[in-house]
């Protein structure tokens, strides 16, 4: 079995620019939850997808967009960064509402 | 909307004394609880949840709807308890849609 893994492991970019990040689930799961936890703070929820089609999202604005791709792997898509979105981006897979997997997550530095 | 708490951002305790993380919550519906652990240079990961009513690495946690709290317990802590600990709120939006609503996180640190 293999667990969630994320990449790519940091990321440097500047102010304004755009940034994709990736998640491939646990297998045989079918939702993938995103989460951004800044420093010293708890994971925030940012949206969840569910048979590729996004079924739950946070108080984040529309900048912030995703994918789910048929093997339910996805990809978390950051627009016109801003300084206030370095943070650790958390990904996490599940097989309907059961435990969240949690992978090691994507650290993003905005300059 | 839901809310989860956890006053304490650092909690030192020497091992063999016991631990209690605190967790109060915020929330109209029927709550479910969850404790997350994250130990260094690890990722993410369950430690218990309210409905199972089980006890994992000695810690147990019982839901009080009445003080809407969700503390965790351990009555002798060990060394490989220092950890980061954050208290998760879980809500279902409906037509498959859910969350976790995480507080900010504890740090427990267990001195030799």
């Amino acid at each position: 079995e293999t667990g969630v893994t994320q990449s790519p492991t940091h990321l440097i970019k500047t102010r304004g620019q755009q940034v994709t990040l990736r998640c491939s689930s646990q297998s045989g799961h079918n939702t993938v939850s995103w989460y951004q936890q800044a420093l010293g703070q708890g994971p925030q929820f940012i949206f969840q997808y569910y048979r590729e089609e996004e079924n739950g999202r946070g108080n984040f604005p529309p900048r912030f967009s995703g994918l789910q791709f048929p093997n339910y792997s996805s990809e978390l898509n950051v627009n016109a960064l801003e300084l206030d979105d370095s943070a650790l981006y958390l990904c996490a897979s599940s097989l309907d509402q059961t435990e969240q997997y949690f992978g090691p997550g994507t650290r993003l530095t905005v300059t | 909307a839901q809310r989860v708490t956890q006053p304490e951002k650092l909690l030192s305790v020497f091992k063999g004394a016991p631990v209690e993380l605190k967790c109060n919550y915020s929330y109209s519906g029927s709550p479910e609880l969850f404790w997350y652990v994250q130990y260094s240079r690890q990722r993410l990961q369950l430690l218990l949840r309210h409905i199972s009513r089980e006890s994992i690495k000695g810690f147990t946690a019982d839901l009080n709807k009445g003080e809407t709290s969700f503390h965790l317990k351990k009555p002798f802590a060990q060394e490989e308890d220092s950890a980061m600990y954050y208290c998760a709120l879980f809500k279902y939006s409906g037509a498959g849609s859910y969350q976790l609503t995480f507080g900010k996180g504890t740090k427990l640190s267990v001195i030799p």
